[in-house]
C-alpha cells in the first residue's frame, strides 16, 4: 500500500523568501507524480505533474524534482508571494489510483 | 466554463437520511473519479468510471453507489447516512484512466447531523 508523506506540515515564510516542500512515497513503482495546490473552500488545481522518467519538471517559478527510487520528490517556489499561500498536495500513481499526502500549509507573509 | 462542476456545494442532513451528489464534467474525458477529504485533510480515493465502467472501488461501505449514465456525469448516492460520513467530497476527471493529470470540482461539504 502506498503510503505519501509530506513535512512540514506547515510552514510560514515573508515574501519573497524561497520555499521548499518535501515529499516521500514508500512504493517507488509509479507512474508520475504530481503536485496540487488546494486554496480554502476550493478544490485542488494541478500545478506540475513529473512521469517517473523524468526528473523535474518547471513552471514559472515552479519547479519540482522527483528521485523515484528514493521515494522523494520536493517542490521549489522561487520568490514567494501572499498570492502562493495554500496547501499544497503531493501525489503519486500508482496503476490506476492517485494516493495523497496530507498537505503542507504555507503562509506567505507580506 | 467550469470544467468540473458539482451540486450540491453544501449539504447538511440527518443521521440515516439518502442523498445524492451530482458531478459533470466538460472536458470530453473518459474517466471520472470520487475522492472523499476528512477532517485531517487526506484525500482518498473512493470510485473511479473509466467509459461508464467501475475500475476503482476501494473498500467502499456499500451504502456509497457510484452511477455513471454518460462519459460526462458521474454521481454519488449515498444512504444511511452516518456522522462519520461527513467530509468533503471532491469529483474529478481525467482523460486517461492511468498516470494522467486529474481536474477537480470544487467540492462539497457534507455534513451528518
Amino acid at each position: 500500500k502506498q503510503e505519501v508523506t509530506q513535512i512540514p506540515a506547515a510552514l510560514s515564510v515573508p515574501e519573497g523568501e524561497n520555499l521548499v516542500l518535501n515529499c516521500s512515497f514508500t512504493d517507488s513503482a509509479i507512474y508520475n507524480l504530481q503536485w496540487f495546490r488546494q486554496d480554502p473552500g476550493k478544490g485542488l488545481t494541478s500545478l506540475l505533474l513529473i512521469q517517473s522518467s523524468q526528473r523535474e519538471q518547471t513552471s514559472g517559478r515552479l519547479n519540482a524534482s522527483l528521485d523515484k527510487s528514493s521515494g522523494r520528490s520536493t517542490l521549489y517556489i522561487a520568490a514567494s508571494q501572499p498570492g502562493d499561500s495554500a496547501t499544497y498536495l503531493c501525489a503519486v500513481s500508482n496503476d490506476y489510483k492517485l494516493s495523497f499526502g496530507a498537505g503542507t500549509t504555507v503562509t506567505v507573509r507580506a | 466554463d467550469t470544467a468540473v462542476s458539482q451540486t450540491p456545494k453544501y449539504l447538511v442532513t440527518q443521521m440515516g437520511n439518502d442523498k445524492s451528489i451530482k458531478c459533470e464534467q466538460n472536458l470530453g474525458h473518459d474517466t471520472m473519479y470520487w475522492y472523499k477529504q476528512d477532517s485531517k485533510k487526506f484525500l482518498k480515493i473512493m470510485f473511479s468510471y473509466n467509459n461508464k465502467e467501475l475500475i476503482i472501488n476501494e473498500t467502499v461501505p456499500n451504502r456509497f453507489s457510484p452511477k455513471s449514465p454518460d462519459k460526462a456525469h458521474l454521481n454519488l448516492h449515498i444512504n444511511s447516512l452516518e456522522l462519520g460520513d461527513s467530509a468533503v467530497y471532491f469529483c474529478a476527471s481525467s482523460q486517461l484512466a492511468r498516470g494522467d493529470t486529474q481536474y477537480f470540482g470544487p467540492g462539497t461539504r457534507l455534513t451528518v447531523l
